[in-house]
């Protein structure tokens, strides 16, 4: 089965930068997915990790440490747009998803 | 149609009445899935098809039931719903179940609620 835990919510100033954590026990791991999720809206694909290290894409980075069982997605330049929620999800050696419950971030003027 | 669409939108239903959401992908991905959504717990996976003819349950399988009859279309079945199986349902789907990536793509959602 899977563990994965990420905080709840955050908040932060446009413009500023805001790093989301998310932990994960698992047995068997085939790489590290996270979704942007507007309310009401279905979850959008950001980005994915399987080997250690950062992936950048834009305003978006995500990090990863097998060895530590641990990821963050780190938004720079925060606008408005990206509040949201942002679910981190493990996939696992039966390539399965496993999702968190999710971080609702907001982002205030 | 690009992408996936699910139908209906949204229902309300009478407990212990049956009902069948649709899903239908006309990306031709192999592998498609069933979550279900609720507040506070996430994404959890109810059934699962990684190829067409073939199905496999989720975490939370129990209520629910699925065919793959072709490539495009995944119905899930509520055969007698009940009021814990009120939530937003998606569907989604990927190129092949394993492969290197394998990002999976989600379709709008369906809010049921069973009263």
């Amino acid at each position: 089965g899977q563990n994965i835990d990420q905080p709840t919510e955050m908040t932060a100033t446009e413009g500023a930068i805001v790093q989301i954590n998310c932990t994960y026990q698992t047995s068997g791991f085939n790489g590290l997915f996270w979704y942007q999720q507007h309310a009401g809206e279905a979850p959008t694909f950001l980005s994915y990790n399987v080997l250690d290290g950062l992936e950048e894409k834009g305003r978006f980075s995500s990090f990863l440490s097998r060895s530590k069982g641990y990821s963050y997605l780190l938004l720079k330049e925060l606008q408005m747009k990206d509040s949201a929620s942002y679910l981190c999800a493990v996939r696992d050696g039966d390539y399965k998803l496993s999702f968190g419950a999710g971080t609702t971030v907001t982002v205030r003027a | 149609i690009a992408g996936i669409t699910q139908a209906p939108t949204s229902q309300i239903l009478a407990a212990g009445r049956r009902m069948t959401l649709r899903c239908t992908q006309d990306m031709r991905h192999n592998a498609m899935y069933w979550y279900r959504q609720d507040l506070g717990l996430g994404l959890r996976l109810i059934h699962y098809s990684n190829t067409a003819g073939t199905t496999g349950k989720g975490e939370v399988p129990d209520g629910y039931s699925v065919s793959r009859a072709n490539t495009d279309d995944f119905p899930l079945t509520l055969a007698s719903a009940v009021p814990s199986q009120t939530s937003v349902y998606f569907c989604a789907s990927s190129a092949q179940a394993g492969g290197s990536t394998d990002t999976q793509y989600f379709g709008p959602g369906t809010r049921l609620t069973v009263l």
